[in-house]
């Protein structure tokens, strides 16, 4: 069954240190991968996506996320967080089910940024 | 920019209620989407719609939802008889086509009490 896993729940870093979140996925076929980002009370925001091709893609914000189909990973990067990306981020998979693409999400993962 | 736009942004309705959720997709989008995310957990999808029709369901999309496109504009979520289980943030997405990326409301959160 297709799954995403983000096996930290919680990182805390400090601000201006170098972040990555880790995303894996099950998917039997070509991904195509997401990350959101939702601030507190907010709505998910898209970060960035891979559908195909180069497999660091550039997002917003500064964030970049790699493709490692090894790995069945799709990790979040940021070389230098601000307070400002303290929210939680979410991976997402799209599964194509019946023509029509479906998001699975994984459970997210909280970032705290101390001053 | 364009956006989708949900109202209302939150709503308390007393549990065996009929409550309807509503969205504005982006204008050119033809794929429509609810999602659910109960407080603390995962983000989870409920229904695709397509062509004034479901194109999938989750299970957890049982006969107390339904969702309707009722103009050129609106896509609604109506729950029949609400639960306290009900009680969540629920999300309406849109995509331009079947296989490009979702871009989603700010949400309606939903208190059953």
């Amino acid at each position: 069954a297709q799954s995403v896993t983000q096996p930290d729940i919680h990182i805390t870093v400090s601000e201006g240190a170098s972040l990555e979140l880790r995303c894996n996925y099950s998917y039997g076929a070509t991904p195509y991968l997401f990350w959101y980002v939702q601030s507190p009370g907010q709505g998910l925001q898209l970060l960035l996506k891979y559908f195909s091709g180069d497999t660091l893609v550039q997002g917003i914000k500064g964030f970049e996320a790699e493709f490692k189909r090894s790995q069945s990973s799709f990790n979040l990067r940021k070389p230098s967080v601000h307070w400002s990306d303290a929210a939680e981020y979410f991976c997402a998979v799209a599964v194509l089910s019946g023509g029509y693409n479906k998001l699975i999400f994984g459970a997210g993962t909280r970032l705290a940024v101390h001053p | 920019e364009p956006e989708v736009t949900q109202t209302p942004s939150h709503q308390v309705t007393q549990m065996g209620q009929e409550v309807i959720l509503r969205c504005v997709p982006i204008s050119n989008h033809l794929y429509f989407y609810w999602y659910r995310q109960i407080l603390g957990q995962k983000v989870e999808f409920l229904v695709s719609f397509y062509n004034n029709e479901i194109s999938e369901k989750s299970e957890i999309f049982d006969d107390q939802f339904s969702v309707e496109r009722p103009d050129g504009s609106n896509f609604t979520l109506k729950i029949r008889s609400t639960k306290l289980e009900d009680s969540a943030m629920y999300f309406c997405a849109s995509s331009e086509h079947s296989n490009t990326e979702a871009f989603f409301g700010q949400g309606t959160r939903l208190t059953v009490v």
